[in-house]
C-alpha cells in the first residue's frame, strides 16, 4: 500500500454527490494556483489551475473557486465517482518565480 | 504535457549507502525540479536542477547530501547520499516550461532505508 495520505484530513463522500475540498493558502502575493490529484503509487496529476485575475474556473466536472480576500481556494467535484478517490493538493505560486508551495493535502474517499 | 519517467520506481537500501534516481523527459523542458514527500505529508522542494550549472538548493537541503546533475534539457539525476532511515520518502521529479506555469510530475521513487 501507499503511505501518502495516511495522516491527512479525510473527506468521505457518497458516490454521485458533489465534493468540496478546501485549501487556505499562505502568501498574499501568490497569483497562480493549481489543484493536483495524487492516486496511490503515482505522482501528483494536474487537474485545474486558476490565476488571481479570476475567481472561478470550470473544467470537466471540476470547478475551482478563489477568494483572495480570505486567501482561500476550493475544488468542487461534481457527481463524485470512485475514480476520484485520491489525495488532493493545492499549490500556490507567484508568477515569474519557479517555487510552488503545496498545501497539506486532503484525502477524498468515495463511498459506494 | 511531457511524459516523465523515473527510475527506479522503488528501492530498499541499507543505511550508509547512496542511491541515484534518474528522471527522463520525452521533450526538452526549461525547468526540472526534485521534491521529497515524506510519509503522510505534502511535497517539499529539494532543489531546482539547472542545465549546465550547479543546482539551486532550498533551505535545509545541501549538495553533499543530495547531489544533482542535469547534463541536458531532458535528463536529471538526484543522488541520496549516506542514507539513514530518515531519508525514507518518495522522491519526485517535476518539470515546467517556466515560472508561473504548471509543474508536471513523474510517478516518483519510493525509497526505504533499513
Amino acid at each position: 500500500g501507499e503511505s501518502v495520505g495516511l495522516h491527512l484530513p479525510t473527506l468521505s463522500v457518497q458516490e454521485g454527490d458533489n465534493s468540496i475540498i478546501n485549501c487556505a493558502y499562505s502568501n498574499s502575493a501568490s497569483d497562480y494556483f493549481i489543484w493536483y490529484k495524487q492516486e496511490s503509487g503515482k505522482g501528483p496529476q494536474f487537474i485545474i489551475d486558476i490565476r488571481s485575475n479570476m475567481d472561478k474556473r470550470q473544467g470537466q466536472r471540476v470547478t475551482v473557486l478563489l477568494n483572495k480576500t480570505v486567501k482561500h481556494l476550493s475544488l468542487q467535484i461534481a457527481a463524485t465517482q470512485p475514480g476520484d478517490s485520491a489525495v488532493y493538493f493545492c499549490a500556490e505560486n507567484t508568477s515569474g518565480t519557479y517555487k510552488y508551495i503545496f498545501g497539506t493535502g486532503t484525502r477524498l474517499k468515495v463511498l459506494a | 504535457s511531457a511524459v516523465i519517467s523515473q527510475k527506479p520506481s522503488r528501492d530498499i537500501c541499507q543505511r550508509g549507502t547512496s542511491l541515484t534516481i534518474q528522471c527522463q523527459v520525452d521533450s526538452q523542458v526549461t525547468m526540472m525540479f526534485w521534491y521529497r514527500q515524506q510519509p503522510g505529508q505534502s511535497l517539499t522542494l529539494i532543489a531546482t536542477a539547472n542545465q549546465g550549472s550547479e543546482a539551486t538548493y532550498e533551505s535545509g537541503f545541501v549538495i553533499d547530501k543530495f547531489p544533482i546533475s542535469r547534463p541536458n534539457l531532458t535528463f536529471s539525476t538526484l543522488t541520496v547520499s549516506n542514507m539513514s532511515p530518515e531519508d525514507s520518502s518518495i522522491y519526485l521529479c517535476s518539470v515546467a516550461s517556466g515560472g508561473g506555469q504548471p509543474q508536471h510530475f513523474g510517478d516518483g521513487t519510493r525509497l526505504s532505508i533499513l
